[in-house]
């Protein structure tokens, strides 16, 4: 079975700082691999997602991710944070691409002025 | 891109009361649907799978007479909470799969459940 373990349940940056997201995933199968944000009452937005291929995926909003299999892996990261990306954000694996996601507890992004 | 719409966003409804929230899926054809459940600061919950027209596969916990589904098309599934009571007050977010898109999971914008 699948899990996904986030570090950190809340992250605070300061506006133009790094933006790193910390997410491992365990799998007994090559998994998929998803990052999506959530803004308060809203549904979730996928940011980016990792299927086969190159292992550094590009997403919309600037972030990106690394999947790094030796490490199990698959963290977020944006060069310069903005305060519209203060929300919470969820990283989820699939191990077929059509079984339900399995989510991560969440990291609450913080945005500081 | 895919869309669900999923309705309505909020409701407010009297215990033992029963509640229907529907999700479409608007531009593509969802084979399966997912229904999560989000307790307020906490990560989504999987309630129950289910593929157009057979029977809803619920999670361990998860009572199937107290949370129906119904996914009659391949664009509409419904969740109903039956007899409802504070208890059940909640974030339910329903997710569809593209059967034609690998790893295409879209998700609806979620309906806040207020029992009182």
């Amino acid at each position: 079975a699948q899990s996904v373990t986030q570090l950190g349940s809340h992250v605070s940056v300061s506006e133009g700082a790094l933006v790193l997201l910390r997410c491992n995933y365990s799998s007994s199968v090559p998994p998929y691999l998803f990052w999506y944000v959530q803004y308060p009452n809203q549904g979730l937005q996928l940011l980016l997602k990792y299927t086969t291929g190159a292992t550094l995926v590009k997403g919309i909003n600037g972030f990106e991710a690394e999947f790094k299999k030796s490490e199990t892996s698959f963290h977020l990261t944006k060069p310069s944070a903005h305060m519209s990306d203060a929300a919470e954000y969820f990283c989820a694996v699939s191990d077929s691409g059509n079984t339900p996601l399995v989510f991560g507890k969440g990291t609450r992004l913080s945005v500081i002025a | 891109g895919a869309v669900v719409s999923q309705h309505p966003s909020r409701v407010i409804c009297k215990s033992g009361t029963s509640v229907k929230i529907e999700c479409r899926s608007l531009d593509f054809q969802a084979t399966t649907m997912f229904w999560y459940r989000q307790f307020p600061k906490q990560s989504l919950m999987l309630m129950a799978t289910s593929n157009e027209g057979s029977k809803a596969t619920y999670e361990q916990g998860v009572e199937k007479d107290k949370f129906l589904i119904n996914h009659a098309s391949l664009t509409l599934s419904t969740l109903t909470v039956t007899s409802a009571h504070p208890e059940d007050s909640s974030f339910y977010i329903c997710s569809a799969q593209n059967g034609t898109d690998p790893a295409g999971y879209t998700f609806g914008s979620g309906t806040r459940l207020t029992v009182v």
